[in-house]
């Protein structure tokens, strides 16, 4: 079976770094992404990891552990533009199993 | 805009009633998915074609939702007999057969069945 954990919501300030947080048990894995979602939009891809270790990519950074099924995706320097949902997903094979997402609130 | 599209955008239907969307996915992606996804949720896999070849299935379809892609291009997504559940936003998706593997997302067809 496949399960990706995630907080449901979480609230940051404009300016700040917020980490969330994504463990997971599946089946099979063949790495890991983040997906950004705004409201009413489509999923964009955010980064994808692999190998263990810390991915940086600007102010989005996304860590993976393969042994303990975790992972994090780091945002720097909050804009209210990164108010959205950011989805956890693990590849397996051809396919991706996405978690059900955390809400992030950008307080000004 | 990732370079997948979608069509229609929002799709209202009385229950009882068939629809179909249909998605043209980034030209040289040879993958094409469609999900389904509902409000607080992630994606829903539903299924998956290689070129024109339907490789899985989601147990979440029933054999109401029927999915092609006859020449390996573009696919359309067939619901018949809507139910009020499975008011949804289907999205559909495309990748390469290759590499990272991530999946561009198409704008989503908004279905409500009333």
């Amino acid at each position: 079976g496949q399960n990706i954990d995630q907080p449901t919501e979480m609230t940051a300030t404009e300016g700040a770094i917020v980490q969330i947080n994504c463990t997971y048990q599946t089946s099979g894995f063949n790495g890991l992404f983040w997906y950004q979602q705004h409201a009413g939009e489509a999923p964009t891809f955010l980064s994808y990891n692999v190998l263990d270790g810390l991915e940086e990519k600007g102010r989005f950074s996304s860590f993976l552990s393969r042994s303990k099924g975790y992972s994090y995706l780091l945002l720097k320097e909050l804009q209210m533009k990164d108010s959205a949902s950011y989805l956890c997903a693990v590849r397996r094979d051809d396919k991706i199993i996405f978690g059900k997402g955390t809400r992030l609130h950008i307080l000004p | 805009d990732t370079g997948v599209s979608q069509d229609p955008r929002h799709k209202i239907t009385k229950r009882g009633q068939n629809v179909t969307f249909r998605c043209d996915p980034i030209s040289e992606h040879n993958r094409l998915y469609w999900y389904r996804q509902t409000l607080g949720q992630g994606p829903e896999f539903l299924t998956y074609f290689q070129n024109e070849a339907q490789l899985e299935k989601s147990r979440l379809l029933s054999d109401r939702f029927s999915a092609e892609r006859p020449k390996g291009s573009f696919s359309t997504l067939e619901i018949q007999r809507t139910e009020q559940g499975d008011s949804a936003m289907y999205l559909c998706a495309s990748s390469l057969g290759q590499g990272r593997g991530e999946q561009y997302f198409g704008p989503g067809t908004r279905l409500t069945v009333t």
